[in-house]
């Protein structure tokens, strides 16, 4: 079955560390994969997205992820967080076979400060 | 054109009453979906739209739900005989058919229902 999982529910991280959330894919086939963040009162936003060419890519807000394809994973970094980064993060994919996009549970990220 | 608008906002209502949520997509989107988000999970997927056609309904989906996008623009969907489980934030979301459909989906804020 097609499916998204990020195993952490919920990080804390000091402000001015770095991140780094999980995020795996099922399926084989090579699917468009997106990062999106969600803050309290907010509607979805994209923060990056992938679907072909260079594995590491750049978003908005200082955030890159790369796609692992022996790994089925496309891990989000920051070098540095905010305590405006707070939020919750959501993995996503959509396979080339369907038009729907599936997203994972979600990361609640809190920052110490 | 300031992105997906929903409407309302939050509605309260009993159990057993039939609520309708509206969602007006960014203009020359050509398809719309709609996503249901309870507390803790991410967004899970109800159905979408090409223009006025409905392409794909979750299984998840009951027969109490329906969707319609009848002239191609704005979307309602429709729960009948609310129960408690049905409270959520239900979510629109809107994407453009350009080039290579990359699937972004850009969203609204959402209608938050809440069934007592």
């Amino acid at each position: 079955a097609q499916s998204v999982t990020q195993p952490d529910i919920h990080i804390t991280v000091s402000e001015g560390a770095s991140l780094e959330l999980r995020c795996n894919y099922s399926y084989g086939a090579t699917p468009y994969l997106f990062w999106y963040v969600q803050s309290p009162g907010q509607g979805l936003q994209l923060l990056l997205k992938y679907f072909s060419g260079d594995t590491l890519v750049q978003g908005i807000k200082g955030f890159e992820a790369e796609f692992k394809r022996s790994q089925s994973s496309f891990n989000l970094r920051k070098p540095s967080v905010h305590w405006s980064d707070a939020a919750e993060y959501f993995c996503a994919v959509r396979y080339s076979s369907a038009s729907k996009i599936i997203f994972g549970s979600g990361t609640r990220l809190s920052i110490r400060p | 054109d300031t992105g997906v608008s929903q409407n309302p906002r939050h509605k309260i209502t009993k159990r057993g009453q039939n609520v309708t949520f509206r969602c007006d997509p960014i203009s020359e989107h050509n398809r719309l979906y709609w996503y249901r988000q309870t507390l803790g999970q991410g967004p899970e997927f109800l159905t979408y739209f090409q223009n006025e056609a409905q392409l794909e309904k979750s299984r998840l989906l009951s027969d109490r739900f329906s969707a319609e996008r009848p002239k191609g623009s704005f979307s309602t969907l429709e729960i009948q005989r609310t129960e408690q489980g049905d409270s959520a934030m239900y979510l629109c979301a809107s994407n453009p058919i350009e080039g290579v459909d990359t699937g972004e989906l850009f969203f609204g804020e959402g209608s938050r229902l809440t069934v007592l």
